[in-house]
């Protein structure tokens, strides 16, 4: 569990504020992905990230940005927050074994 | 995409029973089926998976099938126990390093 941190891990933030939310790996794992999580839809892939500087949008990617400037870095940005942006946050890291992933703590962020 | 059903959303099981959780893709080129366990405010974490090239397998207590032709795959956890209470999550995935995720399945092991 220590290989993967995210921060903050709570967050209250006003609607039309930007939001950054930061995932740390020791890993050296070549991916990372950013999920968020709602009572029943269960985890859905925001963007994930396949090396420094390489990223791609998932099934809910609108109003999120990401960016990846080291291997063991991996930033989501909300350039302004909505309170549909209220939401558990995930971030996952996985290595060269096909599609296994590890999870952080996560974030909860609550748009007010 | 993909997409992964998965059933039933909730499950009450006496203490040493067993529980199954069953769940289908949509994807016939999907390969990798892990379940993931997620304790109350914790982080999911990784409890089996299987892929495509293997029918059954088990780890102690859990197991987990794949029907590839049905494209549907089920998780088995025998003998119950209070500290299987959790939310379960299964998902799917081709060789494109993304998971699709099931909604979720809350287990509750009475005692």
């Amino acid at each position: 569990d220590a290989g993967i941190t995210q921060s903050p891990r709570h967050k209250v933030t006003e609607t039309g504020t930007p939001v950054t939310l930061r995932c740390h790996q020791t890993e050296n794992h070549r991916y990372m992905y950013w999920y968020r999580q709602d009572p029943g839809h269960g985890l859905r892939l925001i963007h994930y990230s396949y090396g420094v500087k390489d990223t791609d949008k998932g099934e809910v990617s609108d109003g999120y940005s990401v960016s990846r400037s080291k291997t063991e870095d991996f930033l989501l940005t909300l350039e302004s927050a909505t309170s549909s942006q209220t939401s558990v946050y995930f971030c996952a890291s996985g290595g060269d074994r096909v599609n296994e992933q590890y999870f952080g703590p996560g974030t909860r962020l609550t748009v007010t | 995409g993909e997409n992964v059903e998965q059933h039933p959303s909730t499950l009450s099981v006496q203490e040493g029973d067993s529980a199954v959780i069953k769940c289908t893709y949509s994807d016939s080129a999907s390969n990798y089926f892990p379940w993931y366990k997620q304790e109350l405010g914790k982080r999911p974490q990784l409890i089996i998976d299987i892929r495509s090239n293997v029918g059954e397998k088990k780890d102690q207590r859990i197991a987990v099938t794949l029907n590839k032709t049905a494209k549907h795959f089920s998780l088995h956890i025998t003998e119950t126990q209070p500290e299987d209470s959790a939310v379960y999550f299964c998902a799917a995935s081709r060789n494109d390093y993304k998971l699709s995720f099931g909604a979720g399945t809350t287990v509750t092991v009475r005692a």
